[in-house]
């Protein structure tokens, strides 16, 4: 299956600072890629979809100023999580599209906000 | 609305075979898909169904029908290892990909 790579894997920063989350697609170029929380013991929340060139679209109740999506290029997205807090804190997932049939996630980074 | 809807959680013995059901409503579809997800870890795809019928991959079998808005990932010879979530998630009409909750699958010795 492609490869979808996420950087860092586990991020602990302090209060009020900001996040960045690398999400890239390593052997295919993505078309769409999406961002998820995920709470404890609960299933994946879809915060946003980014597509390459274009501004992504946020999910209900998601706050675009403070989770800032950047799609670059096909391979690669970020996610900044700017001035976090403590209940940011929460494990986020990317995926990738190939097509509109295949999805790729990536490994996961687990924010800690102290 | 859009929903799908599966188990919480389900138990099962090593060696047995269990099955997850899902069933969804969504404004058109453009396929089923079911992933594994381990406590800590991103999911990871198991199968995707488009069409009627049963999907076969080693030990994993996923069946899809499209009538009647259903879907099941069958599990053969469990280990230990399969102790693992489930999640049932479908394209709809928009092809965007709808998740459900994640059936929690606990395998007893």
């Amino acid at each position: 299956g492609a490869v979808v790579s996420q950087h860092p894997s586990w991020v602990i920063c302090k209060s009020g600072t900001s996040v960045k989350i690398e999400c890239r697609s390593l052997d295919f170029q993505a078309t769409t890629m999406f961002w998820y929380r995920q709470f404890p013991k609960q299933s994946l929340m879809l915060m946003a979809t980014s597509n390459e060139g274009s501004k992504a679209t946020y999910e209900q109740g998601v706050e675009k100023d403070k989770f800032l999506i950047n799609h670059a290029s096909l391979t690669l997205s970020t996610l900044t999580v700017t001035s976090a807090h403590p209940e940011d804190s929460s494990f986020y997932i990317c995926s990738a599209e190939r097509g509109t049939t295949e999805a790729f996630f990536g490994q996961g980074t687990r924010l800690t906000v102290v | 609305g859009q929903n799908i809807d599966q188990p919480t959680e389900m138990t099962a013995t090593e060696g047995a075979i269990v099955q997850i059901n899902c069933t969804y409503q969504t404004s058109g579809f453009n396929g089923l898909f079911w992933y594994q997800q381990h406590a800590g870890e991103a999911p990871t795809f198991l199968s995707y169904n488009v069409l009627d019928g049963l999907e076969e991959k080693g030990r994993f079998s996923s069946f899809l029908s499209r009538s009647k808005g259903y879907s099941y990932l069958l599990l053969k010879e469990l280990q230990m290892k399969d102790s693992a979530s489930y999640l049932c998630a479908v394209k709809d009409g928009n092809y965007q990909l709808i998740w459900g909750a994640g059936t929690k699958l606990i395998i007893k010795p």
